[in-house]
């Protein structure tokens, strides 16, 4: 099957610091690929859609100087969190499309767990 | 905007019990995908369903896409305890001239051995 990684899996931060969160299809090429964050007991919350080669599409009240999405080839997304507060604390989780999108399957990496003190 | 309506929020059963839960919406979908997600750990795909009507059994698993394409359900057979965890809907819908991906809000399964 489809096998997307990230790293790193979990990460602990100063406030005020930046932090970078990869994203990788291991064994497909992904045109497009999609960062969620999720809090507790609660479903996905879509940020952002990644788009090979051009600028990222943010979601509605996702702050795209805040969160900074980079995905520069078919295999690598990243998420860099600028700045980070505790309020940004969170598991954050990517997908990549296998397919084309709106008849792609999304395979999701395993997360990341954000603590920023 | 589009909603996508997960039922049941959590339920639990018996090991060897049958357990079922679907997804509905008002909007017409593209394709259905049911994923099982594990404290800590990002989502697994568990079966995707691209065409109304279709039926795609995985193991003890089996889900179908609706006739009317705007619902879906997925059945577990036979529960084991390993079973247990959030089992999440998720479809793309065509709406504003983009494919967006939805997601219900999660079925909780607990098993009880």
């Amino acid at each position: 099957g489809a096998v997307v990684s990230q790293h790193p899996s979990r990460v602990i931060c100063k406030s005020g610091t930046s932090v970078k969160i990869e994203c990788r299809s291991l064994d497909f090429q992904a045109t497009t690929m999609f960062w969620y964050r999720q809090f507790p007991k609660k479903s996905l919350m879509l940020m952002a859609t990644s788009n090979e080669g051009s600028k990222a599409t943010y979601e509605q009240g996702v702050e795209k100087d805040k969160f900074l999405i980079n995905h520069a080839s078919l295999t690598l997304s990243t998420l860099t969190v600028t700045s980070a507060h505790p309020e940004d604390s969170s598991f954050y989780i990517c997908s990549a499309l296998l397919g084309l999108v709106g008849a792609g399957t999304q395979y999701f990496g395993p997360g990341t767990r954000l603590t920023v003190l | 905007g589009q909603q996508l309506n997960q039922s049941p929020q959590s339920m639990f059963i018996q090991e060897g019990e049958d357990v079922s839960m679907n997804c509905t919406s008002s909007s017409i979908f593209n394709t259905w995908l049911w994923y099982k997600q594990e404290p800590g750990e990002g989502p697994v795909l568990l079966i995707a369903l691209y065409k109304a009507g279709e039926l795609t059994s995985n193991g003890r698993l089996t889900a179908q896409f609706g006739i009317t394409r705007k619902d879906s359900f997925l059945n577990i057979s036979a529960s084991i305890p390993s079973d247990v965890g959030i089992y999440f809907c998720a479809g793309s819908i065509y709406s504003s001239g983009t494919y967006k991906y939805i997601f219900g809000t999660g079925t909780r399964l607990k098993v009880l051995a």
